[in-house]
């Protein structure tokens, strides 16, 4: 069972900006464990977006950016496109589990 | 280019056992956390299992714990998951992923399928 929620669904229009949620508690992402992002596109393994919290790796576009802020973190995309129709997951640490846990996902429509 | 290559699915039936491998290659293994991590059809992600780079430290979900043991051998660059007693909802694509620095799984395999079914 995910301990980070996230919305079932989000969706946009080509060009427009949308944010994801993902909301958790005191023991992980309030305690000040980092936040990470995974996009996964149908059939294929999860692949990292964002990591500790607001960081892109190599070869993610600018339009994908990561806030945090007290037991909450969020995924924002900025001038959406058709290629990101994805399923997209956060992911942090919690000390009362003592292990990795991931947020429920959330698909992301492009209309 | 940095790979890491599961193996080791398939069908099994109810309380049977399954050893799952993962093959790294591309970055130096011995250097970086690994996990398992699955995906029950349909559904989210769920971390499984953890294990430090020298083996001192293991730990596992609560919903695999005394049942799945997490190996690797540096050796031979590669990531193991034993698991035992499993049950139907254990029906899953596994993956192994590279815990970066930060505590991200920055490399993924292409996954691997288990179905536990009589």
């Amino acid at each position: 069972q995910s301990v980070l929620t996230q919305p079932p669904s989000v969706s946009g229009a080509p060009g427009q900006r949308v944010t994801i949620s993902c909301t958790g508690s005191s023991s992980n992402i309030g305690a000040g464990y980092d936040v990470h992002w995974y996009q996964q596109l149908p059939g294929t393994a999860p692949k990292l977006l964002i990591y500790g919290n607001t960081s892109r790796p190599s070869g993610v576009p600018d339009r994908f950016s990561g806030s945090k802020s007290g037991t909450s973190a969020s995924l924002a995309i900025t001038g959406l496109q058709a290629e990101d129709e994805a399923d997209y997951y956060c992911q942090s640490y919690d000390s009362s589990l003592s292990g990795y846990v991931f947020g429920t996902g959330t698909k992301v429509t492009v209309l | 280019q940095v790979q890491l290559v599961e193996s080791g699915g398939g069908l099994v039936k109810p309380g049977g056992s399954l050893r799952l491998s993962c093959a790294a290659s591309g970055f130096t293994f011995s250097d970086y956390y690994m996990s398992w991590i699955r995906q029950a059809p349909g559904k989210g992600l769920e971390w499984v299992s953890y294990i430090s780079s020298s083996s001192s430290y293991t730990n596992y979900a609560d919903s695999v714990k005394g049942r799945f043991t997490i190996s690797r051998d540096n050796a031979k660059n590669s990531l193991y998951l034993q698991m035992n007693s499993l049950r139907a909802e254990d029906t899953a694509v596994y993956y192994c992923a590279r815990d970066n620095s930060n505590s991200a799984f920055d490399i993924w395999g292409q996954g691997t399928m288990v179905t536990v079914s009589s």
